[in-house]
């Protein structure tokens, strides 16, 4: 079945510098790929997606980027705020059920 | 609009007991899917709903079952419960399976 490995497993960054989180998937029949913000005590909340028609996606300050053919795909978060800090879990679709990542968990330096 | 409501937040049980946790989506949504969410292992599927059906089924064992009502609150169960079982469970509600996934809170279960 679908796996997704994720990596790194913590980030730190300094405010203001960039942070990028990648994520690969095993099956090629994968079609979409989103991504999800999860501060302490909430649900994860869905910040942005791609699907496997598209090889780049940007919404101001953050961007995913797919490359089906080495079947990975990477979030990139800009000019980083504390705002930012949480952690950040890819998924990837597979006959509409999501496989998940084991999440990121971003710490933003002031 | 409300969001999805998990009930109750937490909850602490002993090992061999059950326990049921209730979700409700947000209005209009016909798709509720559970999750449980352990330190370091992400998110796992467990099955989703659909108009009172069950659509899709993660790798758990059948102690853990769910239910849909016609209004679309959701139920998950948990019978002889083990120490594993401790965990965030996780609802989320779409319009529809290729639709974004909204999700409430959790609960927290505890197994003593």
């Amino acid at each position: 079945g679908e796996n997704v490995e994720q990596h790194p497993s913590t980030l730190s960054v300094q405010e203001g510098d960039s942070a990028v989180i990648k994520c690969t998937y095993s099956d090629s029949a994968s079609n979409y790929f989103p991504w999800y913000k999860q501060e302490l005590g909430k649900g994860p909340q869905l910040i942005i997606d791609i699907r496997s028609n598209v090889g780049e996606k940007k919404d101001q300050r953050i961007a995913v980027t797919l490359n089906k053919t080495a079947k990975h795909f990477s979030l990139h978060i800009t000019e980083t705020q504390p705002e930012d800090s949480a952690v950040y879990f890819c998924a990837a679709s597979i006959d509409y059920q999501l496989i998940w990542g084991a999440g990121t968990k971003l710490i933003i330096k002031p | 609009k409300a969001g999805v409501t998990q009930t109750p937040r937490y909850l602490i049980k002993t090992r061999g007991q059950q326990v049921t946790l209730s979700c409700s989506p947000i209005s209009g949504h016909r798709s509720v899917s559970w999750y449980q969410q352990t330190p370091g292992q992400g998110l796992q599927f467990l099955f989703e709903y659909f108009s009172e059906t069950q659509r899709n089924k993660g790798n758990f064992p059948g102690r853990f079952s769910g239910r849909q009502f016609s209004n679309s609150r959701s139920e998950m169960n948990v019978s002889t419960l083990e120490l594993g079982d401790s965990a965030l469970y996780l609802c989320a509600s779409s319009l529809d399976r290729y639709n974004e996934q909204f999700f409430g809170p959790g609960t927290r279960l505890t197994v003593l």
